[in-house]
């Protein structure tokens, strides 16, 4: 079947630091894979999508390479602001499935 | 703005009240999705919607009805609720679910419901 394991939370970082967020999936055949974000109070976001291996998405200086030999799609920031503190999901969407699968969620703080 | 808008954003209801939340999209999708978020759980997949017609209805109890009129409107009927649905309920649109696509959906900022 699908699903998607996320690194669990919640991570506490200071502004300027390195941030690393795992997520790795199962899933059959060739599936799209997505991070989003959620800022509080609000719904959630695309951040950035891959759809085929060693695609590598980004924004907002976010990455995520899409590893298919590691089934992994880990969000990178090389300097996180306060700005970015948010939950984060990782997602995958699969052609014949009904639905986006998605990982639980990873709340990120950022400090000054 | 994302395109999904999500009515009202915030509704206190009792246990015995009937209510609507309403989700409009103007992207032209023809798929769309209610989500359940609760506190400290995943997200959670109600209802999926493909071309008007109910393709998944993740095992939701009867106390939530959905209804999609057309393509771009899509509502949850609210009765007889439980404190534990209090939640933030989502509303997202896709080009379109199952084979025909694998593309992301787009997220409505969602309806905090609280039922006391």
């Amino acid at each position: 079947g699908n699903s998607v394991t996320q690194m669990e939370g919640p991570v506490t970082l200071s502004e300027e630091a390195f941030l690393t967020i795992n997520c790795t999936y199962t899933a059959t055949g060739y599936p799209s894979l997505f991070w989003y974000v959620q800022y509080p109070g609000e719904g959630l976001q695309l951040l950035l999508k891959a759809t085929k291996a060693d695609d590598k998405g980004s924004n907002k200086g976010f990455e995520a390479t899409y590893r298919k030999e590691t089934t992994s799609f880990h969000l990178e920031k090389g300097s996180v602001q306060v700005s970015d503190s948010a939950v984060y999901f990782c997602a995958l969407s699969q052609t014949g499935a009904n639905n986006l699968f998605f990982g639980t969620g990873t709340r990120l703080t950022v400090i000054p | 703005e994302t395109g999904v808008t999500q009515t009202p954003r915030h509704l206190v209801m009792g246990m015995t009240n009937k209510k609507s939340l309403k989700c409009e999209q103007h992207l032209g999708h023809n798929a769309m999705y209610w989500y359940k978020q609760s506190a400290k759980k995943p997200l959670e997949l109600m209802f999926v919607y493909n071309f008007k017609e109910q393709t998944e209805n993740n095992s939701v109890p009867s106390r939530f009805s959905p209804e999609c009129p057309n393509s771009s409107h899509l509502f949850l009927h609210l009765h007889t609720l439980q404190p534990e649905d209090s939640a933030l309920y989502l509303c997202a649109s896709s080009p379109a679910a199952g084979e025909r696509s694998n593309t992301e959906a787009f997220f409505g900022q969602g309806t905090r419901l609280t039922v006391v």
